[in-house]
């Protein structure tokens, strides 16, 4: 069964930094492209980030390019988001999603773990 | 990075079908064959419905079905039930190469 954890999350102030983590069960994670999507409270998906598998072709949507950085640990299984100066806009829940495998749909979705910016 | 455009609302009775549109460009959803549909409840995790325009993953009822013409993509519902109410969001890959998604649309089965 594909099982995927999100960690991390929590409240943070204005300009702070956290790193969001994905631990990865149950497929190959070294063979699938990886994804974070993001929910604002009450509001509708935005996708955030993609990783390739072998981590060469990484993609940011321009609301969070030079703020977050995506990153993998296939050894791990692992799937990280690290989040620096954050805004209030920032808060959401934060999915840990698979690509679908040679194609470019999300078909395994984490519970998500929540990030709070506030002061 | 533009949202793709979906209504924000539809309704239907139940045993009816219902449409909801999502419509992009030339550069997401006119451009390829790799638009996707999710379903999600309040307070419950997105679920892929329909993958690549119109293919449906295993044990996804056969009561939704996808299509596309020109920038416009489309997801069907019919024979609603109760249990088909909640948001759903397109998807499509872009030239750009990020993804994108739809506003969301509410379906209330009246």
């Amino acid at each position: 069964e594909v099982q995927l954890v999100e960690s991390g999350g929590g409240l943070v102030k204005p300009g702070g930094s956290l790193r969001l983590s994905c631990a990865a069960s149950g497929f190959t994670f070294s063979s699938y492209n990886m994804n974070w999507v993001r929910q604002a409270p009450g509001k509708g998906l935005e996708w955030v980030s993609s990783i390739s598998s072998s981590t060469i072709y990484i993609y940011y949507a321009d609301s969070v390019k030079g703020r977050f950085t995506i990153s993998r640990d296939n050894a791990k299984n692992s799937l990280y988001l690290q989040v620096n100066s954050l805004r209030a806009e920032d808060t959401a829940v934060y999915y840990c999603v698979r690509a679908g495998s040679g194609s470019y749909y999300f078909d395994y979705w984490g519970q998500g773990t929540l990030v709070t910016v506030s002061s | 990075q533009s949202a793709l455009t979906q209504p924000a609302s539809v309704s239907g009775s139940p045993g009816q079908s219902i449409t909801i549109s999502c419509t992009g460009t030339s550069s997401d959803v006119g451009g390829y064959n790799y638009v996707s549909w999710y379903q999600q409840h309040p307070g419950k995790v997105p679920k892929l419905m329909i993958y690549d325009v119109s293919n449906r993953p295993s044990g996804v009822s056969n009561r939704f079905s996808g299509s596309k013409s020109g920038n416009t993509a489309s997801l069907t519902i019919s024979g609603l039930q109760a249990e088909d109410e909640a948001d759903y969001y397109c998807s499509s890959y872009t030239s750009t190469g990020p993804r994108v998604f739809g506003g969301g649309t509410k379906l209330t089965v009246l």
